[in-house]
């Protein structure tokens, strides 16, 4: 079974710009999360999906957003780019929330300049 | 919210000695997992353990829910195993996992 992917895998934008970041979930599950990882903050939590609602959120600014398809593909959107947006995002899948474990993605790098 | 603290920090191994990395949890979890990152910066799943032990090879694990911790050990480190490990649980009723601040793990041959 594949894992997790994630789309671009870098990228590179200017202060300002907005982003939007993919995830393919393991075939069959439905719930995805995504966290944000940066050497000052460690790793955080964004907001989670499951059957395209939005389930909970983190603390974060409202630049940042996310969506769930039918397929339960996964984006995520930053608005206004900043400099301290610069990170890691993970994104990862389970079948179900509350119970199972999670399985992560390779995550994007994302550097903002 | 949960706290999630791990030691040590840091852990500088010589190839072939065992080590022992420890999580405490403030709150009762439903999951608690332990994690290795590679170089690239992909999550690899060790365990899913809200409680009691698992082994898997060189690793095992251990949570005792009750007393809020859970132990990851190592035996025989390899270079292989170097690396940062997280723990990271979920609060009943949370959906979303709280990460530990890591445990750096250098092993030299």
């Amino acid at each position: 079974k594949a894992g997790v992917t994630q789309t671009p895998r870098y990228l590179i934008k200017t202060r300002g710009q907005q982003v939007t970041l993919s995830c393919s979930p393991i075939s069959g599950h439905r719930s995805v999360s995504w966290y944000q990882q940066t050497p000052g903050q460690g790793l955080q939590f964004l907001f989670e999906y499951f059957s395209e609602t939005q389930r909970n959120k983190g603390n974060f600014p409202g630049r940042f957003s996310g969506r769930q398809f039918s397929n339960s593909r996964s984006e995520m959107n930053v608005s206004t780019l900043e400099l301290g947006d610069s990170a890691l995002y993970l994104c990862a899948s389970r079948f179900r929330a509350g119970t199972y474990e999670q399985y992560f993605g390779p995550g994007t790098r994302l550097t903002v300049t | 919210g949960i706290q999630v603290e791990q030691s040590p920090p840091d852990l500088i191994l010589q190839e072939g000695a065992n080590s022992t990395l420890r999580c405490n949890f403030s709150d009762s979890v439903n999951n608690l997992q332990w994690f290795h990152q590679n170089p690239w910066g992909q999550l690899i799943n060790l365990f899913y353990i809200p409680s009691g032990t698992k082994q898997n090879g060189r690793l095992s694990a251990t949570t005792v829910a009750t007393e809020r911790y859970s132990l990851l050990y190592i035996s025989s480190s390899q270079t292989t195993d170097s690396g940062v490990y997280f723990c990271a649980v979920e609060r009943t009723g949370r959906r979303a996992l709280t990460f530990g601040s890591g445990t750096r793990l250098q092993v030299q041959p």
